[in-house]
């Protein structure tokens, strides 16, 4: 059972650019989870998604960030316009149930820098 | 401000000696976690343990949670220089069941 996949690993972007991160669950898991990790600091949550559903966007920024995960294909998290200050590690999770006792399978993220 | 802080931010001991992180929070919680990322990767989940758990083994790994002063500690015997990574807990809170809030970490170095 492969665990999540995120690709690409790497990212390089100019500023004004789009980034598209793409997250695939491992399988069975039908919950995702988004966080970001800035350098020196902890993950940050930034949206929770079951498919076709965003069931919690608390953390995302309200503008140039979106996410999704379609009925079929793995999510996407979505940066359109990007600043330096989005440079970061993103980092996918997921669970086959949400809530109490469930623990989250990450990735192995995407590095994402902006130049 | 952070829900779940983690103390110390660094840690440097000698292999073979046992290395203890702490962590601490604010709100209610239903479980507690641990994770652990090298340098480079992503994260790799420990261990949790329940509000109504005091306890919990798993290998060379002790956590120990105190509802009361919530606060928990994750203690790792015989270190390696394997073990040498951040590690980081991570709070389920009583009021939202949908997501887990992270600490800044613990970065250990095992010196050889």
């Amino acid at each position: 059972n492969a665990g999540v996949m995120q690709n690409p690993r790497h990212l390089v972007r100019r500023r004004g650019q789009e980034a598209r991160l793409r997250c695939s669950p491992m399988k069975g898991h039908s919950h995702v989870y988004w966080y970001r990790q800035l350098p020196e600091e902890g993950l940050k949550f930034m949206v929770y998604l079951q498919k076709e559903n965003i069931i919690d966007e608390s953390g995302m920024p309200k503008e140039r960030f979106s996410a999704e995960f379609p009925k079929e294909g793995p999510s996407i998290l979505r940066i359109q316009q990007v600043v330096r200050g989005d440079s970061a590690a993103y980092f996918c999770a997921s669970s086959p149930l949400p809530g109490q006792g469930y623990e989250q399978y990450f990735g192995p993220g995407t590095r994402l820098t902006v130049t | 401000s952070q829900q779940g802080e983690e103390d110390p931010q660094a840690l440097s001991i000698q292999e073979g000696e046992n290395a203890t992180m702490n962590c601490s929070y604010k709100t209610s919680i239903n479980n507690l976690q641990w994770y652990r990322q090298n340098s480079g990767r992503g994260l790799v989940h420990l261990i949790l343990i329940r509000s109504n758990e005091r306890e919990k083994h798993s290998g060379r790994l002790r956590v120990t949670l105190d509802t009361s002063k919530k606060s928990s500690s994750l203690l790792i015997t015989a270190s390696r220089a394997a073990d040498t990574a951040s590690y980081f807990c991570a709070t389920d809170i009583s009021s939202r069941d949908d997501k887990i809030i992270f600490g800044k970490g613990t970065r250990l170095h095992i010196l050889p």
